[in-house]
């Protein structure tokens, strides 16, 4: 069965500076998607940014990148410049392109930027 | 507006009364789920439907049915709740299997069972 593992339950990070989330996954699976969505306190989910498993090219949204490494399985989140607003817990998910649509996510990562 | 409209956001219970959560969304999603998210678990599926009539279950499923008799609508009944259900429930929908897929979430219910 496929899992998903965020080793780091809390990460602190300093206004303005950089900050990476880790991930990392197991599936048997060559095709799927993996996730990084973010929960901020009024709770809404929000996708942050999406990464499909047969492009080696990472993605990237604004200040938001990732680090795919398929071999590895491994998918880190890098914020860069950090804002107050990036204050939130934060899930990485997955998702096969099997025919069942499950989707799998972590346990979180609560983000605290320090002014 | 392109939503999912998931009600009540909050509800108390007592342990046996059961109860339904409404999911509805405007966008002729496919795919509709409900998660519940546990402090240190994160969210787990519970159902999954990937059209209408179709459900399958998902990680957490005993103690709760769903069901998809229209495209737009998938409600989560739990038919005796119990204390271990309380919980932050969500619902998602989206079009499934597409190269832009997402996760389009209502915003949350929070349940206590006592």
């Amino acid at each position: 069965a496929q899992t998903v593992t965020q080793s780091q339950p809390e990460m602190s990070v300093q206004e303005a500076e950089t900050v990476t989330l880790s991930c990392t996954y197991d599936t048997s699976e060559s095709d799927y998607y993996l996730f990084w969505y973010k929960q901020p306190p009024s709770r809404q989910m929000i996708l942050v940014i999406r990464q499909e498993a047969y492009k080696q090219q990472n993605a990237t949204e604004n200040r938001f990148s990732v680090n795919f490494q398929k071999a590895a399985k491994s998918f880190s989140l890098k914020i860069s410049d950090s804002q107050l607003g990036d204050a939130a817990m934060y899930f990485c998910a997955y998702r096969d392109t099997s025919g069942t649509y499950k989707y799998i996510f972590g346990t979180g990562t609560r983000l605290k930027v320090l002014a | 507006e392109a939503q999912v409209t998931q009600n009540p956001r909050y509800l108390i219970t007592v342990t046996g009364k059961k109860l339904t959560v409404t999911c509805s969304q405007n966008m002729n999603h496919e795919y509709m789920s409900w998660y519940r998210q546990d402090p240190g678990l994160g969210l787990r599926q519970i159902y999954y439907s990937m059209n209408v009539e179709v459900t399958d279950k998902g990680d957490v499923p005993e103690g709760y049915k769903v069901s998809r008799k229209e495209k737009r609508n998938f409600p989560l009944i739990l038919e005796s709740p119990s204390p271990n259900q309380t919980s932050l429930y969500f619902c998602a929908s989206s079009w499934g299997g597409r190269s832009n897929e997402k996760l389009f979430f209502g915003s949350g219910t929070q349940l206590s069972v006592l």
